[in-house]
């Protein structure tokens, strides 16, 4: 299976604790694309990046968010001292190129914040 | 500011009939456009897209119509089958940020057997 994926599926964090979620994107693309959705609502834009590049984060919170995609291995969101507003499905996705190029989305983390 | 909006939070077919799944957007920049299926617990699955450029797509059962003067897209199942319930997303993108989908808060269609 080439599809995007994202591990892990489910993700169990106390409230100050970090979460890293991450992300291989599809074979033979290289842009990567985060959005989150929370309940009830549809998915939000949060980062666009290519290899070692953020290219826009537009969509992060300004503080305790992060992301990376380095020249090896997975891309990484990560959310330092998570509180209960965090919790949500995280989705990855990817793509060959940017503009009218689809975007392929992994199954998601549902990060869940006690 | 809801950029895109589906109105409907659920719609119910009956197996073999058409399902409509509407949306509307307000930004005049967004120049492509995109339907996807979502299974619970799973992520969006990619149907079909049009740019504008284009009033109409198909792909097998499905087909998206963009009316640009209303700012309103359809998408049509032809015809529909109980595997097709999900939740439906339509998104769009344009202007500077071709890569940036604006989604609308998704469809549940139901197709009874």
């Amino acid at each position: 299976n080439a599809g995007v994926m994202q591990n892990p599926r489910h993700l169990v964090r106390r409230r100050g604790q970090e979460a890293r979620l991450r992300c291989s994107p599809m074979k033979g693309h290289s842009h990567v694309y985060w959005y989150r959705q929370l309940p009830e609502e549809g998915l939000k834009f949060m980062v666009y990046l290519q290899k070692e590049n953020i290219i826009d984060e537009s969509g992060m919170p300004k503080e305790r968010f992060s992301a990376e995609f380095p020249k090896e291995g997975p891309s990484i969101l990560r959310i330092q001292q998570v509180v209960r507003g965090d919790s949500a499905a995280y989705f990855c996705a990817s793509s060959p190129g940017q503009g009218r190029e689809t975007q392929y989305f992994g199954p998601g983390t549902r990060l869940l914040v006690l | 500011d809801q950029q895109v909006k589906q109105n409907s939070p659920s719609l119910s077919v009956q197996e073999g009939r058409i399902s409509i799944l509407n949306c509307d957007y307000t930004n005049s920049m967004f120049d492509y456009f995109l339907w996807y299926k979502k299974y619970p617990a799973e992520g969006p699955t990619f149907l079909i897209s049009i740019s504008s450029i284009k009033d109409k797509n198909e792909d097998g059962r499905f087909t998206v119509f963009l009316n640009k003067s209303a700012k309103h897209l359809s998408l049509h199942i032809v015809p529909s089958q109980p595997g097709d319930s999900a939740v439906y997303f339509c998104a769009a993108a344009g202007g500077s940020g071709t890569y940036k989908y604006i989604f609308g808060t998704g469809t549940r269609l139901k197709v009874l057997a």
